[in-house]
């Protein structure tokens, strides 16, 4: 079945940059997303691309795909103590997204 | 309300009990999902209801776990004979068909089985 892996933790120093990996399986899904989840909140969505793309950015995310290793990326730039929180991995179409672990992203001074 | 809403937020049972978790979706949307969150286990699919289909009820991990969706908006996730290992964040979602994959999540409902 489908599978999306993640490195739990990831610690940055504040304006440091920050590069979040993951790793799927299914290789037919349209999309592949990247959502974040802040204490005690419900996750929302962060980004997404197309799986015909090789990379996307959106001000300080950068999100870059290796389709043939079937490896996604979120680099977030000049990491703020804001951007703490979980990011997750999914992929899949609407009807299904399958999400990868979580990784913790801890931001300090 | 303008987002996904959960109830109850937390809950407390103990072992053997039956529990009912409420989702309110937001206006409109057609899609509804059901995810289980349990630490270091990332997120765990349990159900979805598209419309008037019938649900995908592949992610459900035993007969104690059913859904149901009335009149294609709010929807009820029950557990009955609750165990320990069923302790954990429950995630609803929501979404239109018309943004694909754009889930919008409430806060969840935390379930603690004593």
């Amino acid at each position: 079945g489908e599978d999306v892996e993640q490195s739990l933790f990831l610690s940055v120093r504040e304006g440091d940059s920050s590069v979040i990996n993951c790793t799927y399986t299914d290789s037919s899904s349209t999309y592949l997303y990247w959502y974040k989840q802040e204490p005690g909140a419900g996750l929302q969505l962060l980004t997404y691309i197309f799986s015909n793309m090789d990379m996307k950015q959106d001000q300080r995310l950068t999100v870059l795909l290796n389709k043939k290793d079937k490896h996604l990326s979120l680099r977030i730039a000049d990491t703020q103590t804001g951007d703490s929180a979980i990011y997750f991995c999914a992929e899949g179409e609407s009807d299904k997204l399958i999400f990868g672990t979580g990784t913790r992203l801890q931001v300090f001074p | 309300g303008a987002g996904v809403s959960q109830s109850p937020s937390n809950k407390v049972t103990e072992k053997g009990k039956d529990v009912e978790l409420r989702c309110d979706p937001i206006s409109g949307h057609t899609a509804l999902y059901w995810y289980r969150q349990s630490l270091g286990q990332g997120l765990e699919f349990l159900i979805y209801f598209q419309g008037n289909s019938a649900p995908d009820k592949s992610g459900l991990p035993s007969d104690r776990f059913s859904a149901e969706r009335t009149g294609g908006s709010v929807s009820t996730l029950t557990i009955q004979r609750t165990q320990q290992e069923d302790s954990a964040v429950y995630l609803c979602a929501s979404s239109s068909i018309r943004v694909s994959g754009e889930l919008f999540f409430g806060e969840g409902s935390r379930l603690t089985v004593l």
